[in-house]
């Protein structure tokens, strides 16, 4: 069974502080994203990465970095933590293209608040 | 910049109604995609439609690809309160590497 997991349900911090959010995948896909969800606003890609080491800026980077080492795992890091990151942060893999395999499989998603 | 619209935001209805809700666009795409999301939980893929016209059913969920594959609808008969939850789509367009183009979902809830 398909299986996408994040670190943490929920999680507070401070302001400024670095802010790590880890995700694994055991589907052995290629890529892998990283969503931030807010209501009205729907999911807007931060970044995404299509192979171990390699990484692309999706629509919304600024404030955010990412690391990928492994192939299953997709770390997104908050260098210093601000209020206007409070969101609901989502993972994602997929398998490369062909069309049918542009589905995405989604982690529980982890709720942060930056206060 | 692709858009993907979708409408109403928010839907609340009885137990047994039918509705439809909608994901239009201006643009044309390779294919579309509807998923569920509930409440605490991530998205996850109703169903990929792939070709203009194309219907496809999943139990009581109707799911129509437009003619000229810029938008689509999803029916539901006789709603359950299981059917509740946030329905999004997401576009594949013409010229796209590995991202989904997402919509901002419609908002359902089946009162029972």
């Amino acid at each position: 069974d398909v299986k996408v997991t994040q670190s943490s349900r929920y999680l507070v911090k401070r302001t400024g502080e670095k802010v790590f959010l880890e995700c694994v995948q055991d589907m052995d896909h290629e890529n892998m994203f990283w969503y931030r969800q807010d209501p009205g606003l729907g999911l807007r890609l931060i970044y995404f990465s299509y192979d171990v080491k390699m990484k692309e800026k999706g629509d919304i980077p600024e404030g955010y970095s990412v690391s990928r080492e492994k192939k299953e795992r997709f770390s997104l890091i908050l260098e210093s933590a601000s209020t206007n990151q409070t969101s609901m942060y989502l993972c994602a893999s997929s398998l490369h293209p062909p069309a049918e395999a542009y589905e995405q499989y989604f982690g529980p998603g982890t709720r942060l608040t930056v206060t | 910049t692709q858009l993907l619209e979708q409408s109403p935001q928010f839907l609340s209805i009885q137990e047994g109604e039918n509705l439809t809700v909608y994901c239009n666009s201006s643009s044309v795409f390779s294919s579309l995609q509807w998923y569920r999301q509930e409440p605490g939980e991530g998205p996850v893929l109703l169903v990929t439609v792939v070709t203009g016209g194309e219907v496809k059913k999943l139990k009581r969920l109707t799911f129509q690809f437009g003619d000229a594959r810029k938008d689509s609808s999803l029916h539901i008969t006789a709603a359950q309160p299981g059917d509740t939850g946030l329905y999004l789509c997401a576009a594949i367009g013409m010229d796209s590497n590995y991202q989904l183009i997402w919509g901002a979902g419609t908002k359902l809830i089946i009162k029972p």
